[in-house]
């Protein structure tokens, strides 16, 4: 079973400022596997990327992803208030099909 | 616009089976994909439960597959989870979700969610 582990797990930034979160996976997967989520509360996640750096459809292009084997990131060019949020990666496999990070919180700094 | 909501009830008793349904609008889901359920304790992080195709194929989370069951009802256009022998840990919001199994391999559409609570 692939174990995703986000980090930070709060990082507290101002506005216009630029976010790195990190989701490493316990062994390399292809990066083919690996989805973002975005998450406000009260409210269902939100599909931000695929393939570790295609966007889904609508979203911004303030943001990023990148990475492969074991290592991935999202980046957030520019903090715009609406982008405060919890962040998931997702990895898709074989056994459990679907597993998720634990979470990264952008919280106003 | 592909729409999902989930409906259930709001409220279950340990030891009972949880039930909840999610009608699926602005797309067949006979045409394709996977439709999946995924869960979220409080205040907690997300965990996949499983996926139904249109065919009837399944795949369930290993950690919960001795008691999930889900199906698929292409003529009301919905599929449902069952999850037998609640207890306390089993409280969460419920979401489902459409996943793209065969190109994006994520989910890109997800219902509101349901909060059920176990309790007596």
């Amino acid at each position: 079973e692939i174990v995703l582990t986000q980090s930070p797990g709060t990082l507290s930034l101002s506005p216009g400022e630029r976010a790195t979160l990190s989701c490493r996976a316990s062994q390399s997967v292809s990066s083919n596997y690996l989805a973002w989520y975005q998450q406000k509360p009260g409210q269902a996640p939100r599909l931000l990327m695929y393939g570790a750096s295609s966007r889904a459809t609508g979203i911004p292009d303030r943001f990023s992803g990148s990475g492969s084997g074991t290592d991935f990131a999202l980046t957030i060019r520019r903090l715009e208030p609406e982008d405060f949020a919890v962040y998931y990666c997702q990895h898709y496999g074989s056994s459990p099909r679907l597993t998720f990070g634990g979470g990264t919180k952008v919280e106003i700094k | 616009q592909v729409q999902l909501q989930e409906s259930g009830p709001g409220l279950v008793k340990p030891s009972e089976t949880l039930s909840l349904t999610c009608a699926v609008s602005g797309y067949s889901i006979s045409t394709g994909y996977y439709w999946g359920w995924i869960r979220q304790p409080p205040g907690k992080g997300l965990e996949w439960i499983g996926s139904i195709h249109h065919s009837g194929s399944t795949y369930y989370n290993p950690s919960l597959k001795s008691r999930v069951t889900i199906s698929i009802d292409t003529s009301k256009n919905q599929f449902s989870l069952e999850l037998s022998s609640v207890a306390a840990a089993d409280t969460a919001v419920y979401f489902c979700a459409r996943e793209r199994s065969f190109d994006w391999l994520s989910l890109d559409y997800w219902g509101q969610g349901t909060l059920v609570t176990v309790s007596s």
